[in-house]
């Protein structure tokens, strides 16, 4: 059975860099049949797409955070990681990290859905 | 950016009815070869999200029959035939034909 468990620091100071990780059990970060996503839920918000990374390299990034966001992955420690720069205190947040999974060829291409989910890993931005 | 506006933001519902969830895309989530790019998930209280429905209409394993999944072009609907209790939580619709975003959330809650 698959599971997935983020790690961070809990709490991050204004203007510093937060980085996440997330531990893969049960699957392999460097499967080409998956994506491995970040999403987040900021305080008394929804939930926000952060972005996508696949072990090809192929990466996908909300626009409002590309600038400042990077993902990657650790094959030999089977783990994705997220770095987010500059953050403040709009990025507070339940981050979660999740699997995306072909689930029906759709023509020439296959549609993927987030069906692996992290239990999340509580991010406060704070002085 | 497509932006998903969800209706009710708040939905108290009564165990045994049904209720229904709209979702209004500021773009068409439907693909030249028919399909609907667009998934609803479900977070209950004190879990993470769960998938519900995939393409639009299509219920991921192990999910309900009573949930389903409707619409085309720019609206969309996700419908419970008959209320239980442990449907609660907020349900989100988020889109995937382009760089995905969410719903803002419906919060479902018993009466």
């Amino acid at each position: 059975q698959v599971q997935l468990q983020e790690s961070g620091p809990g709490l991050v100071q204004p203007s510093e860099a937060l980085s996440l990780t997330c531990t893969v059990s049960g699957d392999s970060v460097s499967s080409n049949t998956y994506y491995w996503a970040w999403i987040r839920r900021p305080s008394g918000k929804g939930l926000e797409w952060i972005g996508y990374i696949h072990n090809s390299g192929s990466t996908n990034y909300n626009p409002s955070l590309m600038r400042r966001v990077t993902l990657s992955l650790d094959t030999s420690e089977n783990q994705l990681s997220l770095k987010m720069n500059s953050v403040t205190a709009a990025d507070t947040a339940v981050y979660f990290c999740a699997r995306l999974t072909p689930l029906r060829r759709t023509g020439l291409t296959y549609y993927h859905s987030l069906d692996v989910w992290g239990q999340g890993t509580t991010v406060t931005v704070s002085s | 950016d497509i932006v998903l506006t969800q209706s009710p933001l708040s939905l108290p519902v009564t165990p045994g009815e049904p209720a229904s969830i709209s979702c209004r895309s500021s773009q068409s989530l439907v693909r030249s070869t028919g399909y609907i790019y667009l998934d609803w998930y479900l977070q209950k209280p004190g879990q993470s999200p769960q998938l519900l429905i995939y393409l639009g209409s299509n219920r991921a394993s192990g999910v309900p029959d009573r949930f389903s999944g409707s619409g085309s072009g720019t609206d969309f609907t996700l419908t419970i035939d008959r209320v239980e209790a442990e449907d609660v939580g907020v349900y989100y619709c988020m889109q995937t034909q382009e760089t995905r975003t969410f719903g803002q959330g419906t919060k479902v809650e018993i009466k």
